[in-house]
């Protein structure tokens, strides 16, 4: 079946780092790929996507490339601020179906220190 | 602008107890979802209903229910609450005509301790 896999967190970086946060998937089909995420005491928003091979989404700094040869849509972002601390979530859609059913990843908490 | 309401933030319940969960969207969405959220488990779909009266269990509707009686309104019920039913509660909606990558809309979500 279709699923998806985040790197364990939590990742704590230093204001100013590179982030990187791994995501992998499985999925019959052409799915779409999203990225959500929660701040602290939030429900999840969008905050990017990219709906086939090789289209890189970005968003506030934040980009990701749908890669089908990896199964991969990391998410990385070259500069990241203490307001970036929030929990990040991958997750896919099948493109076949019209219901806005996503499947998600387990989270992946960042912390980011002055 | 987009808005999911969920009633209450924090509820603390006793075991057996029934429970319900209200989530109200105002974007006139056909599509309404309850997830839960649990540590290292990410969201996992409890129940979804794409249409008033309708729903469709998710992966993990046991010892749930839903009930969809307006298209704005949906609320989740815990038949007889259990301590292993402690959680978030996050509800969504996605609405008829959007693309199928369009965003889910999320609530804030509800906190529930079942002690």
């Amino acid at each position: 079946g279709n699923s998806v896999t985040q790197m364990e967190g939590p990742v704590t970086l230093s204001e100013e780092a590179f982030l990187t946060i791994n995501c992998t998937y499985t999925a019959t089909g052409y799915p779409s790929l999203f990225w959500y995420v929660q701040y602290p005491g939030e429900g999840l928003q969008l905050l990017l996507k990219a709906t086939k091979a090789d289209d890189k989404g970005s968003n506030k700094g934040f980009e990701a490339t749908y890669r089908k040869e990896t199964t991969s849509f990391h998410l990385e972002k070259g500069s990241v601020q203490v307001s970036d601390s929030a929990v990040y979530f991958c997750a896919l859609s099948k493109g076949s179906s019209n219901t806005g059913k996503l499947i998600f990843g387990q989270g992946t908490t960042l912390q980011v220190k002055p | 602008d987009v808005k999911v309401t969920q009633s209450s933030r924090y509820l603390v319940k006793r075991t057996g107890e029934k429970v319900f969960l209200e989530c109200v969207q105002d974007m006139d969405h056909e599509n309404m979802f309850w997830y839960r959220q649990d540590p290292g488990l990410g969201l996992r779909l409890i129940y979804f209903s794409y249409d008033v009266k309708m729903k469709e269990k998710g992966d993990i509707p046991e010892g749930y229910s839903v009930s969809r009686e307006k298209k704005e309104r949906f609320s989740l019920i815990l038949e007889s609450a259990s301590t292993n039913q402690t959680s978030m509660y996050l509800c969504a909606s996605w609405g008829e005509g959007a693309s199928y990558n369009s965003p889910l809309h999320f609530g804030n979500g509800t906190r529930l301790t079942v002690t």
